[in-house]
Formats: structure tokens, C-alpha cells, sequence
């Protein structure tokens, strides 16, 4: 069965480095999402994709934040400068269609920001 | 704004007890619902999805309803195993987007 994978499992850096997390969504979906749970928290939405562009976008996805679909398969998040409470799990997502289908979780990117 | 909301935060259970999982949302103007599970460090698995012109959605021991009216659903899960102890999220689709907006999980552990 078709699985959204994420790149790499686990990150740590340093405060102030870029970071880039990398999604290989499920290959005819056509909607993707950017969410993230900081430990403890609320799973919370951060960007929503669609057609190459940003569709819609949350309060925490600030100019530090990107994200691109580069070359048709992937589908990244930039953070250009680390903060301390970027610390999280992020979980990429994919939907095929619009309004009756579910979205699809890949196992998230632990990063760990020192 | 939607605000979802899962209480108790915890619960404890023998096994083979029948238990009740809530949920409640504040905007009844929503596409669908869709129950996940997570394991400690994990990612989400989806359970079920109900569409909003549903009522309840079944798969194998879960069964999931949906009252969109009151703003509340209910994620039952029949004699419960030790293999079950998880957190259970609920989220609400809204929004042109179907952004999810999540509730905050309610840890199951079931006790042998």
C-alpha cells in the first residue's frame, strides 16, 4: 500500500542553522500539508499546499519557514533559522482529492534544535 | 476559530472492558472527522474517517459516530486489549483547504 516517507526520522542542530525536512508524498495525491507537535502538545497545522502554490497557512508558519515541491515527488520544509521552540515532530500529509478524502501521515521528523 | 476538545486526557482500563472515547467540537461546520492513534514517539495512524453526511463509521472492534449537530463525536472501542493502550486523537476537518484541526489525545492504557 502507498505511504507517505519522510527524511530523516531524527535532526538535531544547532540554533540558528538552516534546516531542511524532506517528504516523498503518496505519488497521485495532489494536496499536501506541513504539521507539527511539539512535545506534549497539540498536533498543529502549519501550511497547506496545492497546485505550487501555499494555500493556506497558520500564524507559526512565519517568513522563517518555506516550502517546496522541487521536483514533482518531493515535497520539503525549510526553516532558515532554528529556534529553540522549533523543537517538534514534524508530520508531512497527503490527500488526493478535495473535502471527502482522508490525509495521509508520514511517521514525522523528530527535530531537536540545541 | 475551531477549538477540539478530548476529555478525560487519560484513562485506565481492565482488559476486555467495552470504553467510550469523546470528543467534542466547537464549529459544526465541518467536512469530516477522522480518529488517528499514536504511539509514544510515533506517527498517526488513522482509525476512522466519517464523512460529514455520516452518522458512524465501523471498523473491525472501533466504531466511530458523529453528531455534527451538537458538535460531538464518540470513538467506542470493544473489548479492549492490552495492544490498544495508545493515545487516541480526534480532528475535524474545516476549511476550504481541509486543514486538521487536532484535539489534544486521550492516553488509553488497558491493563492486563
Amino acid at each position: 500500500e502507498p505511504e507517505v516517507t519522510q527524511t530523516p526520522s531524527h535532526q538535531v542542530t544547532q540554533m540558528g542553522q538552516e534546516v531542511i525536512l524532506r517528504c516523498v508524498p503518496i505519488s497521485n495525491h495532489l494536496y499536501f500539508y506541513w504539521y507539527r507537535q511539539i512535545l506534549g502538545q497539540k498536533v498543529e497545522f502549519l501550511v497547506s499546499f496545492y497546485n505550487n502554490e501555499i494555500s493556506e497557512k497558520s500564524e507559526i508558519f512565519d517568513d522563517q519557514f518555506s516550502v517546496e515541491r522541487p521536483d514533482g515527488s518531493n515535497f520539503t520544509l525549510k526553516i532558515r533559522s532554528t529556534k529553540l521552540e522549533d523543537s517538534a515532530m514534524y508530520f508531512c500529509a497527503s490527500r488526493r482529492t478535495e473535502y471527502q478524502e482522508t490525509q495521509y501521515f508520514g511517521p514525522g521528523t523528530r527535530l531537536l534544535v540545541l | 476559530k475551531q477549538e477540539v476538545t478530548q476529555i478525560p486526557a487519560a484513562l485506565s482500563v481492565p482488559e476486555g472492558e467495552n470504553l467510550v472515547l469523546n470528543c467534542s467540537f466547537t464549529d459544526s461546520a465541518i467536512y469530516n472527522l477522522q480518529w488517528f492513534r499514536q504511539d509514544p514517539g510515533k506517527g498517526l495512524t488513522s482509525l476512522l474517517l466519517i464523512q460529514s453526511s455520516q452518522r458512524e463509521q465501523t471498523s473491525g472492534r472501533l466504531n466511530a459516530s458523529l453528531d455534527k449537530s451538537s458538535g460531538r463525536s464518540t470513538l467506542y472501542i470493544a473489548a479492549s486489549q492490552p495492544g490498544d493502550s495508545a493515545t487516541y486523537l480526534c480532528a475535524v476537518y474545516t476549511g476550504a483547504n481541509s486543514k486538521l484541526t487536532f484535539g489534544k489525545g486521550i492516553t488509553l492504557s488497558v491493563r492486563p
